[in-house]
């Protein structure tokens, strides 16, 4: 069974311009999780979509969105770049909800100057 | 405010030591507290903790969960270099979803 995939892998931006990082989850996983690592703040969440709803939301401003899939591919939209977004940005997949078990992707490693 | 507090932040021992890390917790609707390992890539799960005083173990390392005083603690012995990793503990509060609060990690190098 494949694993989580995350794309692209590395991306750099400049300052303004909005990105988009996609995640594919396991086969047969419905929740997506989608995390902000930074080496001050650790692994940050931002937010958690089961059933293409939105379920959860971690503290970050609106300019970070997401959106989930029939297929239960999760994209994730950061626009209006700042230097402090500059982060590795990982997904995690899980079967369903209320599950302790999840498996994270390689992360999309965003750089923007 | 929920948050999850590991340390040291960062620790450097020489192969065969035995190190102790640890967690503290504050957060509403606890469900389980979970351990993961990330070298340079995805972290990895570890252990997955929900009652008191119940060791889990796994080769030289082992985890144990303390609900009263709200920390956990995990063991390495006779530490190796492929240890050297950054070791993470998270929350998960199963209250509204999938709701996990993570610690900022404690980093540990393993020299020969």
């Amino acid at each position: 069974k494949a694993g989580v995939t995350q794309t692209p892998r590395y991306l750099i931006k400049t300052r303004g311009q909005q990105v988009t990082l996609s995640c594919s989850p396991i086969s047969g996983h419905r929740s997506v999780s989608w995390y902000q690592q930074t080496p001050g703040q650790g692994l940050q969440f931002l937010f958690e979509y089961f059933s293409e709803t939105q379920r959860n939301k971690g503290n970050f401003p609106g300019r970070f969105s997401g959106r989930q899939f029939s297929n239960s591919r999760s994209e994730m939209n950061v626009s209006t770049l700042e230097l402090g977004d500059s982060a590795l940005y990982l997904c995690a997949s899980s079967f369903g909800l209320r599950q302790e078990t999840q498996y994270f992707g390689p992360g999309t490693r965003l750089l923007v100057l | 405010e929920d948050k999850v507090v590991q340390s040291p932040l960062s620790l450097v021992v020489h192969e065969g030591d035995t190190v102790t890390l640890n967690c503290s917790y504050e957060v509403t609707n606890f469900r389980s507290l979970l351990w993961y390992k990330q070298e340079k890539k995805a972290p990895t799960f570890l252990f997955m903790l929900t009652s008191s005083g119940i060791e889990k173990k796994s080769g030289r390392l082992s985890s144990i969960l303390d609900k009263k005083e709200l920390f956990s603690i995990l063991n390495i012995t006779a530490t190796q270099t492929g240890d050297s990793a950054i070791y993470l503990c998270a929350v998960f509060n199963g209250d509204t979803g999938n709701q996990f609060y993570f610690g900022t990690g404690t980093s540990l190098t393993v020299i020969p």
